[in-house]
């Protein structure tokens, strides 16, 4: 059982440059999330999920696009990185249960990108 | 602006003593998480206590709910050195299906 599994676990990106973070998870979850860590920030939430097809914007989603046209797959699309866009990012998933409340969810490792 | 404060945002320890770290939040949720993140990896589900629940335990870990208050408390006790980690707190808000996070505590056992 992978988990969730983010690539390129590392990147380098000229300003104005797109690219695609990838996200993908094996445990059937409906929840899925982005988030960036910045020094002294805190984990923020850019883009989530509650299902295939439904997205929604989180606390910082400029520049940001994703899809989630299947249950597994939830890609990340910077459209034109820039050096504010330097960060450590990380993709989670979870279930969704009837009750109040999320199970807690699985992280992946994260992809650090470097925008210069 | 973040949902949660931890407070403190480092603290150093002996190992064997117990470690607390705090979080307060702003609006109603309908449950509190909290995870380990260690230095360069990914984060770690810890514990999850909802918010009709006033205390919660999982091996060395317990965690209360104060939600006259906003706020919870994780204490870890008879620390290791391998707990040296960022220990971070999550809400879910009852309204929206956002899990939003504080801004952690840096927490480093000494052995």
């Amino acid at each position: 059982n992978a988990g969730v599994t983010q690539t390129p676990k590392f990147q380098v990106l000229k300003t104005g440059q797109s690219m695609t973070l990838q996200c993908a998870q094996d445990m059937n979850h409906e929840y899925m999330s982005w988030y960036r860590q910045d020094p002294g920030m805190g984990l923020r939430l850019i883009h989530y999920s509650v299902g295939a097809g439904i997205t929604d914007q989180g606390e910082v989603p400029n520049g940001y696009n994703v899809s989630r046209s299947t249950t597994e797959d939830f890609p990340l699309r910077l459209l034109s990185a820039a050096p504010s866009q330097t960060s450590v990012y990380f993709c989670a998933s979870s279930m969704k249960t009837r009750d109040r409340g999320l199970y807690g969810y699985t992280f992946g490792s994260g992809t650090r990108l470097t925008v210069v | 602006s973040q949902q949660g404060e931890e407070d403190p945002q480092a603290l150093s320890i002996q190992e064997g003593e117990n470690a607390t770290m705090n979080c307060s939040y702003k609006t109603s949720i309908n449950n509190l998480q909290w995870y380990r993140q260690n230095s360069g990896r990914g984060l770690v589900h810890l514990i999850l206590i909802r918010s009709n629940e006033r205390e919660k335990h999982s091996g060395r870990l317990r965690v209360t709910l104060d939600t006259s208050k906003k706020s919870s408390s994780l204490l870890i006790t008879a620390s290791r050195a391998a707990d040296t980690a960022s220990y971070f707190c999550a809400s879910r808000q009852t309204s929206g299906s956002r899990l939003t996070f504080g801004e952690g505590t840096q927490l480093t056992v000494n052995p």
